[in-house]
């Protein structure tokens, strides 16, 4: 069956340093790929997403993701992580098979030090 | 553009009473909405599909006749939980799909927090 794995439960960076959030996902052919981001109590806000062409994608506040297919992986980065990034972050997907449903990832909570 | 209200924000309720969660397009036509269940600290768990005139199809386990969604028009879905219990308690999310966009790309309401007592 198609699934979403987000490894990191938690990820601690310090303000200023690089961030890399894992995605990966279990289907046959290229999906649709999202990143989305949750503050506490909050609905969620489109970071960026893949649909075709070039594999590497910019999205809003800073952020990217590059798609891997030979990894099935659509990692997001960002260069250097503000205060204001610590939130829950969902890595979601959307197959096929599953009409227009998404199947989303369990979340990574980034939590950022000063 | 791509805005979808949710009303109320947050909401609680007595055991045994039914609350209506109303979910909105501000600024687009929305032909399937979704409605996501989030436990503290959970991803979000789709509870059904609607679309605008028909019925809704609700995921497994989802008890369609305590979750009602009615989707009467192009930019409004509502789910009312029936009957609540402190067991539904919980925040929930509704997400909307744009006519004229991606078929997958979905626009996400700011959530309900729902508290039975």
């Amino acid at each position: 069956a198609q699934s979403v794995t987000q490894p990191d439960i938690h990820i601690t960076v310090s303000e200023g340093a690089s961030l890399e959030l894992r995605c990966n996902y279990s289907y046959g052919a290229t999906p649709y790929l999202f990143w989305y981001v949750q503050s506490p109590g909050q609905g969620l806000q489109l970071l960026l997403k893949y649909f075709s062409g070039d594999t590497l994608v910019q999205g809003i506040k800073g952020f990217e993701a590059e798609f891997k297919r030979s990894q099935s992986s659509f990692n997001l980065r960002k260069p250097s992580v503000h205060w204001s990034d610590a939130a829950e972050y969902f890595c979601a997907v959307g197959f096929m098979e599953y009409g227009n449903k998404l199947v989303f990832g369990a979340g990574t909570i980034l939590r950022v030090k000063s | 553009g791509a805005v979808v209200s949710q009303h109320p924000s947050w909401v609680i309720c007595k055991s045994g009473t039914s609350v209506k969660i109303e979910c909105r397009s501000l600024d687009f036509q929305a032909t399937t909405m979704f409605w996501y269940r989030q436990f503290p600290k959970q991803s979000l768990m789709l509870m059904a599909t609607s679309n605008e005139g028909s019925k809704a199809t609700y995921e497994q386990g989802v008890e369609k006749d305590k979750f009602l969604i009615n989707h009467a028009s192009l930019t409004l879905s509502t789910l009312t939980v029936t009957s609540a219990h402190p067991e539904d308690s919980s925040f929930y999310i509704c997400s909307a799909r744009a006519l004229d966009r991606n078929s997958y790309e979905q626009y996400f309401g700011p959530g309900t927090r729902l508290t039975v007592t």
